[in-house]
């Protein structure tokens, strides 16, 4: 089974347009976090949730929207799409018996 | 506030060769830190990591690295690099608290050369 798992892999839209990312961990952990990598690798912390609370609120769009349904559930909803949207977000979660952060394997998101 | 700040954006080995990837972080507190490995379009994966105790840790893949406070740094080593390890690196340090942040470096791309 996947620990951390997202959907879709590929996403490509065109600008303007609305879409979700889809995150589940099967973990039993409390925190989740989004990160976005650019496409210089760098990976830079969106948002982090503990216990489907928010903790972490970088820098992001407004545009940009998580939701968290339950602990072990992480959307992002993006809004009115950008070119520099494009690029991969990357799902996590830890927990309180780990130290580590455990990632999903990415979603790329190309908008055109 | 904590950082990461890896020396060296791309690195190239031979086969057969050290690999060395050096990381250095700054923290506050005492840190978490965590190596872990990138594939192409694949997710990070934890090769090693340092939290307490030992201070000279073992990962999966022959890694290991070493946390030496004075110097603040936890470089990673391999004594001899595989074509299989052709990645990218990322060094990342937390403070080990429940729902904390995972500061990340900005990568090392390896190369392996035949």
């Amino acid at each position: 089974d996947t620990a951390v798992s997202q959907t879709p892999k590929y996403l490509v839209t065109q600008m303007g347009n609305d879409k979700s990312i889809k995150c589940e961990q099967n973990l039993g952990h409390d925190t989740m976090y989004w990160y976005k990598q650019d496409s210089k690798k760098f990976l830079k912390i969106m948002f982090s949730y503990n216990n489907k609370e928010l903790i972490i609120n970088e820098t992001v769009p407004n545009r940009f929207s998580p939701k968290s349904p339950d602990k072990a559930h992480l959307n992002l909803h993006i809004n009115s799409l950008e070119l520099g949207d494009s690029a991969v977000y990357f799902c996590a979660s830890s927990g309180e018996q780990v130290a580590e952060a455990f990632f999903g394997q990415g979603t790329r998101l190309t908008v055109v | 506030a904590q950082s990461v700040t890896q020396l060296g954006s791309h690195v190239s080995v031979s086969e057969g060769a050290l690999v060395l990837l050096r990381c250095n972080y700054s923290s506050s507190v005492p840190p978490y830190l965590f190596w872990y490995v990138q594939y192409p379009n694949q997710g990070l994966q934890l090769l090693l990591k340092y939290t307490t105790g030992a201070t000279l840790v073992k990962g999966i893949n022959g890694f290991e690295a070493e946390f030496k406070k004075s110097e603040t740094s936890f470089h990673l080593t391999k004594p001899s690099a595989h074509m299989s390890d052709a990645a990218e690196y990322f060094c990342a340090v937390s403070e080990g608290n429940t729902g904390n942040q995972f500061y990340f470096g900005t990568g090392t791309s390896l190369t392996v050369i035949p």
